[in-house]
């Protein structure tokens, strides 16, 4: 049972355009949520985050938008560069307790390419 | 920091024989996560440790597959016997104790 899915395997976006990614979660305990991206032959790296207490993230030229609602979390690229060509993973983790870490649960990835 | 440390980077083997995969997390991180990636599953899970005592194997897939942390800056995923369908980029991460987990750049394992 797939609880984080990137129903979306591909995209293509242009430039300078807006790359949006999204993600579905059905796991009602997630409060925390990641976005990783993954270059090839390299490990993924930490992107951004948020706690399920926010509803927007932001980071530069990134940020995360959570719908607790729909269980629905996006990421926004503003603008798109050609070096953020990538797989993006989203990832949720239930968190037990400050200063522990847990368990991420991750999704099967986008693979976004910015075109020129 | 040198970050996390995976070794080997690429191994090949025959079906049948044991492969030992190697983790070095980074200094003072306290988590250490064993993952498998699959085209058909994505990053999976298999087992993590915090302050070199296993918290939760429940995704080693079955008993062929062990692993080990004897110490805060070594860990060992073994898999014996291997089998094909084991072939897969394991990736190996430490977190400091919050959600951040950093990863290393993978074993790739292929079983022939």
């Amino acid at each position: 049972d797939q609880q984080v899915k990137q129903n979306s395997p591909s995209l293509s976006v242009q430039e300078g355009r807006i790359s949006i990614l999204n993600c579905d979660y059905t796991n009602s305990m997630f409060d925390y949520f990641l976005w990783y991206k993954k270059y090839p032959a390299e490990g993924p790296t930490f992107l951004i985050s948020i706690s399920s207490i926010k509803d927007k993230n932001e980071d530069g030229r990134f940020t995360v938008f959570l719908n607790k609602s729909a269980k629905h979390l996006s990421l926004h690229i503003v603008p798109s560069q050609p070096g953020d060509s990538a797989v993006y993973f989203c990832a949720a983790s239930a968190k037990l307790r400050t200063g522990t870490a847990s368990k991420l649960t991750f999704g099967t990835g986008t693979r976004l390419q910015v075109t020129l | 920091d040198a970050g996390v440390i995976q070794s080997p980077r690429h191994e090949v083997t025959e079906m049948g024989q044991e492969v030992t995969l190697r983790c070095k997390p980074i200094s003072g991180h306290d988590y250490l996560f064993w993952y498998r990636q699959t085209m058909m599953r994505g990053l999976e899970l298999l087992i993590y440790f915090n302050n070199n005592v296993p918290i939760d194997d429940s995704g080693m897939p079955e008993d062929r597959f062990s692993a080990k942390m004897p110490n805060a800056s070594f860990s060992t995923l073994k898999i014996q016997p291997s089998e094909p369908r084991d072939s897969a980029v394991y990736f190996c991460a430490s977190s400091p104790g919050r959600n951040e987990q950093f990863f290393g750049p993978g074993t790739r394992l292929t079983v022939l």
